[in-house]
C-alpha cells in the first residue's frame, strides 16, 4: 500500500508570492491534516479535512487555506509568503475522522524556503 | 505553560541499554496519545499509539499512560545506534477528528 505522498519535494519562493502544496493520503483514507514544522516552534496543526470540508483548524493566520477534493487529496495555500513561513510542510493522513482514537500517518514533507 | 511537556534530551544511553522517554500534557480531557520517531532531515514515523491507563508494548517499544497523572512515557528497550533519533510525543484531545498538539521532541542518541 502506498504512504502519503506530497509534491512538490522542495521549493524555494520569494517574500510577496503565494504557494500551493498538494498531498494525496493513504489510499481509502478521508481525513488529511496538516502541519508546519520549524526548529523555533516545533510541529504545530494547521487545519484537517474530512469530506471536503474543514474540520479544524489551528492558530494560523487567513494566508494559510486548504482544501480538499472528492477523492480526499488535499491542497495547502499560503499566500502573500513572509520569511518566517520558511518550514517543512507535512501532510498526515487518517482513516476514519468520526473519532479521537485516529493513527495518523505522515508524508516526506514539502521543504518551503522563502527569500 | 506549553501543552505537551517533553525533556529536549539529548538522552545518551549505551546500545543494549534501556531509554526512558517521559512526556506530560496539560489538558484532563485529550483522549489519545502517540510516539512518533523523526530522524534527521525527515518525516515523523508513528511507533506507538495508546488510548487507556496502563502499558502497551510493541517489540522492544512499551508505551505507558497515566491520564490521573497527565503523562505518557516510552520506553525503549536494547536500544540500537538506529534508534538514534528524535522522539515526538502527540495528544489528540478533540471529540472529534484529529488535531494532534506535539511537544517539542527529545533526541536520543545511542552509542556503540
Amino acid at each position: 500500500k502506498a504512504g502519503v505522498t506530497q509534491t512538490p519535494r522542495y521549493l524555494i519562493k520569494t517574500r510577496g508570492q503565494q504557494v500551493t502544496l498538494s498531498c494525496s493520503p493513504i489510499s481509502g483514507h478521508r481525513s488529511v491534516s496538516w502541519y508546519q514544522q520549524t526548529p523555533g516552534q516545533g510541529l504545530q496543526f494547521l487545519f484537517e479535512y474530512f469530506s471536503e470540508t474543514q474540520r479544524n483548524k489551528g492558530n494560523f493566520p487567513g494566508r494559510f487555506s486548504g482544501r480538499q477534493f472528492s477523492n480526499s487529496r488535499s491542497e495547502m495555500n499560503v499566500s502573500t509568503l513572509e520569511l518566517g513561513d520558511s518550514a517543512l510542510y507535512l501532510c498526515a493522513s487518517s482513516f476514519i475522522a468520526g473519532s479521537t482514537y485516529n493513527e495518523q500517518f505522515f508524508g516526506p514533507g514539502t521543504r518551503l524556503t522563502v527569500l | 505553560q506549553k501543552e505537551v511537556e517533553q525533556n529536549s534530551g539529548p538522552l545518551s544511553v549505551p546500545e543494549g541499554a534501556i531509554a526512558s522517554l517521559n512526556c506530560t500534557y496539560s489538558d484532563r480531557v485529550s483522549q489519545s496519545f502517540f510516539w512518533y520517531r523523526q530522524y534527521s532531515g525527515k518525516s515523523p514515523e508513528l511507533i506507538m499509539s495508546i488510548y487507556s491507563n496502563g502499558d502497551k508494548e510493541d517489540g522492544r517499544f512499551t508505551a505507558q499512560l497515566n491520564k490521573a497523572s497527565q503523562y505518557v512515557s516510552l520506553l525503549i528497550r536494547d536500544s540500537q545506534p538506529s534508534d538514534s533519533a528524535t522522539y515526538l510525543c502527540a495528544v489528540n484531545g478533540k471529540a472529534a477528528g484529529n488535531k494532534l498538539t506535539f511537544g517539542g521532541g527529545t533526541r536520543v542518541l545511542v552509542k556503540p
